[in-house]
């Protein structure tokens, strides 16, 4: 069990410039998050994946925002026409389906800084 | 909508003293899950424990335990023994049982251990 990982763990773009991050969840978790964590704030969900299948979208989710899940496995998050407020850190996590009470585990974020 | 409140954005404790981390939620479920998240600096979020609602009794993991108050809707962490490694941020966080299990975060409090 290598844990939730993401690349890049930095990134510094130019506004309007478009960004990809990538999260790779634990193996066998079935289920994956992705959320954003501003400066000073708590974590606030963007989307989440069962399988390859995209379940739920929050309203943060701009029409700027996509994810995909392809083969259900790895994800990837990516903004396009970047602005200074998407600077923020994203962060993945992936959980394991089947038993409810399982929790998620979360990777240690990309950090975005739009410029 | 769930909400998650942590009114107290910083808090200090002397090295192997007793602190307490004070959190509400609200919410119309009467199942659900609620946690308590570690955030050390520049590291990924960690699980340090968990309440199942319908679990009267509060849980306990080592050195940190909760008071869940069910009809106040309360929820705190308290750390006994204090210690340099336990200086993070702390998120209290909402699940609602089932397939949707996506996370409400509150917005965190710094705590800091004074050696």
């Amino acid at each position: 069990d290598t844990g939730v990982s993401q690349d890049p763990r930095h990134k510094i773009t130019k506004r309007g410039q478009n960004v990809t991050f990538r999260c790779d969840p634990i193996s066998e978790h079935n289920r994956l998050y992705w959320y954003r964590q501003t400066l000073g704030q708590g974590p606030e969900f963007l989307t989440y994946f069962q399988n390859e299948a995209q379940l739920e979208k929050s309203r943060l989710l701009s029409d700027r925002f996509s994810a995909e899940r392809p083969k259900g496995s790895f994800s990837t998050l990516e903004i396009q026409r970047t602005e200074q407020g998407d600077s923020a850190m994203y962060l993945c996590a992936s959980r394991r389906s089947g038993t409810g009470d399982s929790e998620q585990y979360f990777g240690p974020g990309t950090r975005l800084t739009v410029t | 909508a769930q909400t998650v409140t942590q009114s107290q954005p910083e808090m200090s404790v002397q090295e192997a003293e007793t602190v307490t981390l004070s959190c509400t939620y609200d919410t119309s479920e009467s199942d659900y899950y609620l946690f308590w998240y570690k955030q050390p600096p520049s590291r990924q979020m960690i699980l340090v424990i968990r309440q199942e609602a319908y679990k009267q009794q509060n849980a306990t993991e080592n050195r940190f335990s909760v008071n869940f108050q069910k009809a106040a809707k309360s929820f705190s962490l308290k750390i006994s023994d204090s210690q340099l490694g336990d200086a993070a941020m702390y998120f209290c966080a909402y699940r609602r049982a089932g397939a949707n299990s996506k996370l409400t975060f509150g917005k965190g409090i710094t705590l800091s251990v004074r050696p």
